[in-house]
């Protein structure tokens, strides 16, 4: 056990609409990211916050958008949802920023499967 | 083309011997080299990173980073069936725009 909660684990919905994936992260860790992986794209690394605020972000389509709060848990809203959004949904957390952007070790959640009918 | 390649497998070999895991790239700006091992149903795990050129040895791994060639690669020694997962490696930028990229994994199963 990572310590990373994600919730929910399953989610099934159809396109257009919009659901939100929420990530408690480790005690005291401030990083939180957020991962896809897909069999067709493999993992994408998605988007980055620290302490609250954005840090990086990859390669986050328009319609999903991202937060962290005070008490450090994040969201992932996924918007207008198409068929290619199915996947599995990681988030994972770190203390820091590390040596360098994602050298920091990051602890994954067992992530939200996502199906898009 | 894709920025970072990487052979999907699945590679199988027997116990105890030694396998090498590779990736390309083709973009010059990568500066940090990471390798993740994600077990089936399960999140990826970091298992080491190297920055810049060079080898880095931690226990049974070897990692190597040829940035003339760009060309990485992972070695695990005395393979065991535990090490059987899935292996992706990573890249990372350092500055301007940061690009986080991935392999696609390779699958490895060791037989005992």
């Amino acid at each position: 056990d990572s310590g990373v909660t994600q919730t929910p684990k399953h989610l099934i919905t159809a396109t257009g609409q919009r659901v939100t994936l929420r990530c408690s992260p480790r005690s005291g860790d401030l990083s939180v990211y957020w991962y896809q992986q897909s069999l067709d794209q493999g993992l994408q690394f998605l988007i980055q916050y620290y302490n609250g605020e954005e840090r990086a972000k990859g390669n986050i389509l328009e319609r999903f958008s991202a937060q962290q709060f005070p008490d450090l848990h994040s969201e992932l809203n996924l918007s207008s949802l198409e068929l290619g959004d199915s996947a599995l949904y990681f988030c994972a957390s770190s203390g820091g920023w590390g040596a360098a952007p994602f050298t920091d070790t990051q602890y994954f959640g067992p992530g939200t499967r996502l199906t898009v009918l | 083309q894709k920025e970072v390649e990487q052979d999907p497998g699945p590679l199988s070999v027997p116990e105890g011997a030694i396998v090498s895991l590779n990736c390309t790239y083709s973009n010059s700006a990568f500066q940090y080299f990471m390798w993740y091992r994600q077990y089936s149903r399960k999140g990826p795990e970091l298992l080491m990173y190297t920055y810049s050129s060079g080898n880095k040895e931690d226990g049974r791994f070897t990692a190597q980073v040829d940035k003339s060639s760009k060309y990485i690669s992972l070695f695990i020694r005395d393979s065991q069936p535990s090490d059987s997962a899935t292996y992706l490696c990573a890249m990372t930028t350092t500055s301007g725009t940061y690009k986080y990229i991935f392999g696609t994994g390779t699958r490895l199963k060791v037989l005992a």
